[in-house]
């Protein structure tokens, strides 16, 4: 079954310090792939994608990810988090063919200590 | 910009009394979704719209409904809520095998 884990239900990062979210992916074949954001009350904000190319692969907000397929994973790094990184983000995958669900991850909360 | 918005922000309603959620988008895509989410929990697709066709999900209870009259516009129906459809509805649109952009979803509190 195609599944994505996230590993960490909670991470805590000081200000200032760098940031690496975990992925993982369980598909058939190499799904497409995403990272989205959420602050408490919102929506989802995209974050990054992957469809093909370069592995690492740049987003807003400083954000960027690399493609392993070799460790089926999709992480989310960030060199230096600001106090407004605080969130939920969520790791999804697609199937790359025909019209295919979007598959969350758990989702990891971020909090930011001073 | 284009964008995918939710009215209202926030809907107070109460046990068994119907509900509608409303989503509009912008960017012209063909593709429509609905998602519950749940304190703590990631989204949870409902259904979708792919063009004017429906799609549901085989989990999601007879109570939700959806329309959708024209592109932009997609509604999310509740036709007797109960407590635990308490939640955040999020409205998301897409190409086909393409991104999914959300709206700010819309928090129902049911009384």
């Amino acid at each position: 079954a195609q599944s994505v884990t996230q590993p960490d239900i909670h991470i805590t990062v000081s200000e200032g310090a760098s940031l690496e979210l975990r992925c993982n992916y369980s598909y058939g074949a190499t799904p497409y792939l995403f990272w989205y954001v959420q602050s408490p009350g919102q929506g989802l904000q995209l974050l990054l994608k992957y469809f093909s190319g370069d592995t690492l692969v740049q987003g807003i907000k400083g954000f960027e990810a690399e493609f392993k397929r070799s460790q089926s994973s999709f992480n989310l790094r960030k060199p230096s988090v600001h106090w407004s990184d605080a969130a939920e983000y969520f790791c999804a995958a697609q199937g790359n063919t025909g019209f295919q669900k979007l598959v969350f991850g758990t989702g990891t909360r971020l909090l930011v200590s001073p | 910009d284009a964008m995918v918005i939710q009215n209202p922000r926030y809907q107070v309603t109460q046990f068994g009394k119907p509900v509608t959620l409303s989503c509009s988008q912008t960017l012209n895509h063909n593709v429509m979704y609905w998602y519950q989410q749940k304190s703590s929990q990631a989204p949870k697709l409902l259904f979708h719209y792919y063009d004017k066709d429906f799609n549901n999900e085989a989990d999601t209870p007879d109570n939700f409904q959806s329309r959708r009259p024209n592109t932009s516009f997609c509604f999310l129906d509740i036709r007797s809520p109960g407590l635990g459809d308490a939640a955040m509805y999020l409205c998301a649109t897409s190409r086909v095998a393409d991104t999914q952009y959300f709206g700010p979803g819309t928090r129902l509190t049911v009384l």
